[in-house]
């Protein structure tokens, strides 16, 4: 049984350049939270997606950060451009109905220098 | 707005010690309550979760959590900690019918053999 799956795991760029981070969900969960974790700041709520629709993105930084979920199987958290106080670990997480306990991938690491 | 609190940081302990992590959340009616961990360099995983029922939940690895309603709050034990114990536990919690979950802050727990 496939859990939710991240790539890239690891990403260190330079400050300016635009980054794609990939989630596949649990094939079957309607539901998929991209957290930011950071020591400063713990596990942040970014945006959430019920049925590909965007329910809350009030978690989302600023401008620079987007997330989309083109299909139940697919989503992306892309900032652009990035600055080096974005650097975290980005996880992805997929429930399969509400109330439900989410299932979190294994992040990614996210160095902007 | 819900909130989550834990009060303990940060933890050492012994081999064989007890262990009880505070947690208390902020929401005056019917909440779903969770436990997740996270060892080191890993996602988070579901220790246990609360829906309904009996209050004394039973997780996995000999943990368990208690729901105590009025004191809002749901407090995780083991009576005997080991050292693969360490990690960080985060308290969690959701309405019923909603989808997004209120994270504590976390409590790192460390346990010396």
């Amino acid at each position: 049984d496939a859990g939710v799956i991240q790539s890239p795991r690891h990403e260190v760029t330079e400050m300016g350049q635009e980054v794609t981070l990939r989630c596949k969900p649990i094939s079957g969960h309607n539901s998929l939270f991209w957290y930011r974790q950071t020591m400063m700041r713990g596990l942040e709520l970014l945006i959430y997606f019920n049925n590909n629709v965007p329910i809350d993105d009030s978690g989302m930084p600023e401008d620079r950060f987007s997330a989309k979920m083109p299909n139940a199987s697919f989503s992306t958290l892309k900032i652009q451009p990035s600055e080096p106080r974005d650097s975290a670990v980005y996880f992805c997480a997929s429930s399969y109905d509400r109330d439900q306990p989410q299932h979190f991938g294994d992040g990614t690491r996210l160095s902007i220098l | 707005a819900q909130s989550v609190s834990q009060h303990n940081h940060h933890v050492i302990l012994s081999e064989a010690a007890s262990l009880e992590l505070g947690c208390n959340y902020s929401y005056g009616g019917t909440v779903n309550l969770f436990w997740y961990v996270q060892y080191p360099g890993q996602h988070l995983q579901l220790l246990l979760k609360y829906f309904s029922g009996d209050p004394l939940v039973k997780g996995i690895k000999g943990f368990e959590a208690e729901f105590i309603k009025s004191k809002f709050s749901f407090n995780l034990r083991k009576p005997s900690v080991q050292w693969s114990d360490t990690a960080e536990y985060f308290c969690a919690v959701n309405t019923p019918n909603t989808d997004k979950l209120i994270f504590g802050t976390g409590t790192r727990l460390q346990v010396f053999p």
